[in-house]
């Protein structure tokens, strides 16, 4: 079945430091690949998402790009700031999995000033 | 502002205890989805609906049931509450766009 492996946290990095999240999946069809972020006491948002090879999503200074050579999507940021403490979580969608969303593990991110 | 909302954000039950968590949405989104979050393990899928008066097992029903009585209304069940229950749930819609989520109800079941 679909699964999702992403890079254990927690990380914590300085401020305007560079940020990488690792995530690889497998899937039995051709999936569509999401970054979900979960600031504290809140609920899941979309951060960004690639629906087909060699897509690049970005939102909000992060970039990933679906890579379905290597079948990775790796979340990246070239300068964080504290705001961007929170938990990341990659995911995929797949329709031989009626769409319902997979999730990796979470990383939490810390960002120190 | 469309949402998601549950009704609860903390809640603290006994042992033995049914527990109900609500979730209600007004985008009119069909499916729904009801999922608990565990450090190191992610989001994991309890139950999902498609319609009013479906409902799907995800990967991980055993101790839960649902309840989908009118299209924006998701209701997860916990018959006997136990420990191992102590989580994060959040309850999620979705349609052809994407997902939206719900804040979240920390249970902790003592």
């Amino acid at each position: 079945g679909d699964s999702v492996t992403q890079m254990e946290g927690p990380v914590t990095l300085s401020e305007e430091a560079f940020l990488t999240i690792n995530c690889t999946y497998t899937a039995t069809g051709y999936p569509s690949l999401f970054w979900y972020v979960q600031y504290p006491g809140e609920g899941l948002q979309l951060l960004l998402k690639a629906t087909k090879a060699d897509d690049k999503g970005s939102n909000k200074g992060f970039e990933a790009t679906y890579r379905k050579e290597t079948t990775s999507f790796h979340l990246e940021k070239g300068s964080v700031q504290v705001s961007d403490s929170a938990v990341y979580f990659c995911a995929l969608s797949d329709r031989s999995n009626d769409y319902k969303l997979s999730f990796g593990a979470g990383t939490t991110v810390t960002v120190r000033a | 502002d469309v949402k998601v909302t549950q009704s609860s954000r903390y809640l603290v039950k006994r042992t033995g205890e049914k527990v109900f968590l609500e979730c209600v949405q007004d985008m009119d989104h069909e499916n729904m989805f009801w999922y608990r979050q565990d450090p190191g393990l992610g989001l994991r899928l309890i139950y999902f609906s498609y319609d009013v008066k479906m409902k799907e097992k995800g990967d991980i029903p055993e101790g839960y049931s649902v309840s989908r009585e009118k299209k924006e209304r998701f209701s997860l069940i916990l018959e006997s509450a136990s420990t191992n229950q102590t989580s994060m749930y959040l309850c999620a819609s979705s349609s052809r766009y994407g997902y939206t989520f719900g804040s979240g109800t920390r249970l902790t079941v003592v």
